[in-house]
């Protein structure tokens, strides 16, 4: 089966770096995407990663180990609109996207 | 770019009654249109893949005469909650992707409508 494993909540605080882990096993690999959602709204695309790697996007920052089944997403100075829900997606060999069941992040101050 | 828009953003309806839902790629073709299905504290679960000018693929467990999905051109897709129950009450998103071509199959999503049936 296909899975997806991010962890369900996590508590930073505000100013301080935080890591996501999101660990996947899917049928095949197009790429990986991070998306951002605040409670009761839509998802946001925050990254893709189709390569090894780490890419860098102002604050956050996503990561990419194939071999390893793994990324990361790593937010940096944190502030307290980043609360939310942070969502870990993987595009199989069919290009349908599995969806992780979220991180929720709680910043506090 | 890249921008999803969904109307309405709110809905409240009788129970028994039909309402539609809208979802327009502004900025760019969408070949392929999802429709998603969240309740509160609850993952986004996926109901259908709208695909112009053919028919809907469906989500095990959804139904597709309840749930009427129509994507008549490369930039609507329409979601029609037919004979809508108080159980139907939910967060409807839909989300667009670019033409096939494109490198990342980037889904972007709309704003959402948020659904209450009385």
């Amino acid at each position: 089966g296909q899975n997806i494993d991010q962890p369900t909540e996590m508590t930073a605080t505000e100013g301080a770096i935080v890591q996501i882990n999101c660990t996947y096993q899917t049928s095949g690999f197009n790429g990986l995407f991070w998306y951002q959602q605040h409670a009761g709204e839509a998802p946001t695309f925050l990254s893709y990663n189709v390569l090894d790697g780490l890419e860098e996007k102002g604050r956050f920052s996503s990561f990419l180990s194939r071999s390893k089944g793994y990324s990361y997403l790593l937010l940096k100075e944190l502030q307290m609109k980043d609360s939310a829900s942070y969502l870990c997606a993987v595009l199989d060999s069919n290009y349908q996207l599995i969806w992780g069941a979220g991180t929720k992040l709680i910043i506090k101050p | 770019g890249a921008v999803v828009s969904q109307h309405p953003s709110w809905v409240i309806c009788k129970s028994g009654t039909s309402v539609k839902i809208e979802c327009r790629s502004l900025d760019f073709q969408a070949t392929t249109m999802f429709w998603y299905r969240q309740f509160p504290k609850q993952s986004l679960m996926l109901m259908a893949t709208s695909n112009e000018g053919s028919k809907a693929t469906y989500e095990q467990g959804v139904e597709k005469d309840k749930f009427l999905i129509n994507h008549a051109s490369l930039t609507l897709s329409t979601l029609t909650v037919t004979s809508a129950h108080p159980e139907d009450s939910s967060f409807y998103i839909c989300s667009a992707r670019e033409d096939p071509g494109s490198f990342s199959y980037t889904q972007y999503f709309g704003p959402g409508t948020r659904l209450t049936v009385l």
